[in-house]
C-alpha cells in the first residue's frame, strides 16, 4: 500500500536561506508525486508534480523537487526563502484503486520564515 | 478561472444537528472528494464519487454520508454532528476518465471550518 512520510512537522528558516522539505514515499509501482501548499485559512494549491519524464520538476514560486527512485524520495527545495513562503506543505502520492487514481497525503510540514 | 466552491467557509453547529456542506465545481470533472484536515494528521479521505449518483467510502466514512445528484455538485452530510467532527473540511475534484488520463491531481476548494459545540 502506498504511504507518504514527511520528515519534520515544523521547519524554520531565515529569509534568504535554502528551504528543504523532505518527503519519502512507499509505492509498489512507479508513482505520481505531488507537492501542495496551503496558506492560512485556504485550500490546497498545487506547487508541482511528477508524472513521467524529467526527474527534476520545477513548480511555482521558485520551488522544485527531484524524484529519486532509488531513495524513494521527492524532496522539495527552494534556493532562497521569502517571507511569503510561510505556509504548510503537503507531499502526496497517487494510489491506484479500482481503475482510478487517488491521492494519499503526508501529515504536512509547516514552514516558518523569519527575518 | 476554474474553481471549486464550498458554500460555507465557517460554520458553528450544536451537537446532534444535521449539517450539510456543499461543494460545486465548474471544470466538468468526473471525480469529487471530501477530506477532513486535522493538525498532525494531514488530509484524510471521507468519501469520493466517480460519477453522478455513485459514491465510495474513503478511509474515515463513519458518521458521514454524501450525495451527488448532479455532476458538478457533491454534498457532505453529517446526520448528527458530534464534537469530534469539529474540523476543516476540504472538497476537491479531479478530471477522471480512468487511470490512463487521470494522474490523481486534485483541485481544491477553500475549505469549510466546522465547529461543533
Amino acid at each position: 500500500a502506498q504511504s507518504v512520510t514527511q520528515l519534520g512537522s515544523h521547519v524554520s528558516v531565515s529569509e534568504g536561506a535554502l528551504v528543504l522539505l523532505r518527503c519519502n514515499y512507499s509505492s509498489s509501482v512507479p508513482p505520481y508525486l505531488f507537492w501542495y501548499v496551503q496558506y492560512p485559512n485556504q485550500g490546497l494549491q498545487l506547487l508541482l508534480k511528477y508524472t513521467t519524464g524529467a526527474t527534476l520538476v520545477k513548480g511555482i514560486n521558485g520551488f522544485e523537487a527531484e524524484f529519486k527512485k532509488s531513495e524513494t524520495s521527492f524532496h522539495l527545495t527552494k534556493p532562497s526563502a521569502h517571507m511569503s513562503d510561510a505556509a504548510e506543505y503537503f507531499c502526496a502520492v497517487s494510489r491506484s484503486s479500482g481503475g482510478y487514481n487517488k491521492l494519499i497525503f503526508g501529515a504536512g510540514t509547516r514552514l516558518a520564515v523569519h527575518p | 478561472d476554474v474553481k471549486v466552491t464550498q458554500s460555507s467557509r465557517y460554520l458553528v453547529k450544536r451537537t446532534g444537528e444535521k449539517v450539510f456542506l456543499e461543494c460545486v465545481q465548474d471544470m466538468d470533472h468526473e471525480n469529487m472528494f471530501w477530506y477532513r484536515q486535522d493538525p498532525g494528521l494531514g488530509l484524510r479521505l471521507i468519501y469520493f464519487s466517480y460519477d453522478v449518483k455513485m459514491k465510495e467510502k474513503g478511509d474515515i466514512p463513519e458518521g458521514y454520508s454524501v450525495s451527488r445528484e448532479k455532476k458538478e455538485r457533491f454534498s457532505l452530510i453529517l446526520e448528527s454532528a458530534s464534537t469530534n467532527q469539529t474540523s476543516m473540511y476540504l472538497c476537491a475534484s479531479s478530471p477522471g476518465g480512468g487511470r490512463a488520463r487521470d494522474t490523481g491531481e486534485l483541485f481544491f476548494g477553500e475549505g469549510s471550518r466546522l465547529t461543533v459545540l
